[in-house]
């Protein structure tokens, strides 16, 4: 079955830096890749997804993740961070053909400093 | 247009006891997966329902279970509660055959 790291559990950026979540996946195909956000006691938003194509998927935000097969991975990125990113963030891969068999890493915390 | 809505929105149930989650999908949605969150980690699969049926399942106990209704509304039950079992419970639904869920907000679920 496909899975996901996230690396790193947490994060503390200054608001206006740059940003990169890493992920990376475990998958015998092409797979489908999402990143989800999750601001506390709240549900998950979807921020983009990739499932074929351009390899640099924009998402809402300005946020944007560039997929990479020969390195497995699925980062998200963002040019300057707003104190309202903070937040948690999933990176999700789903199988191909099998839309209900989305897996999610561990998350990743980030925290925006002023 | 609604997105999915999910109930109760907290709920707080003894060891031993059941309980019984509820969700409603997207307009136009007709499948539903349920996810258990616990807290600091990434949300993990459950099963989901297609057609009334449960297509898939995870690596959960047969004390979850579930069902389906003809309006594509969805149950998530859970029977002899462990503390454990405390978690954020996420309901997503989507069309069948097609990319991506759409996720409600959760059931915050508390075993005392």
């Amino acid at each position: 079955a496909q899975s996901v790291t996230q690396p790193d559990i947490h994060i503390t950026v200054s608001e206006g830096a740059s940003l990169e979540l890493r992920c990376n996946y475990s998958y015998g195909a092409t797979p489908y890749l999402f990143w989800y956000v999750q601001s506390p006691g709240q549900g998950l938003q979807l921020l983009l997804k990739y499932f074929s194509g351009d390899t640099l998927v924009q998402g809402i935000k300005g946020f944007e993740a560039e997929f990479k097969r020969s390195q497995s991975s699925f980062n998200l990125r963002k040019p300057s961070v707003h104190w309202s990113d903070a937040a948690e963030y999933f990176c999700a891969v789903g199988a191909r053909g099998n839309n209900n068999d989305m897996r999610f890493g561990a998350g990743t915390r980030l925290t925006v400093k002023p | 247009d609604a997105g999915v809505t999910q109930s109760p929105t907290h709920l707080i149930k003894t060891r031993g006891q059941q309980v019984t989650l509820r969700c409603s999908p997207k307009s136009g949605h007709d499948t539903v997966s349920w996810y258990q969150q616990a807290l600091g980690q990434g949300p993990q699969f459950i099963f989901q329902y297609y057609e009334e049926e449960e297509r898939q399942r995870g690596n959960f106990p047969d004390r979850f279970s579930g069902h389906q209704f003809p309006n594509y509304s969805s149950e998530l039950n859970v029977n002899a509660l462990l503390l454990g079992d405390s978690a954020l419970y996420l309901c997503a639904s989507s069309l069948q055959g097609a990319e991506g869920y759409t996720f409600g907000s959760g059931t915050r679920l508390t075993v005392v």
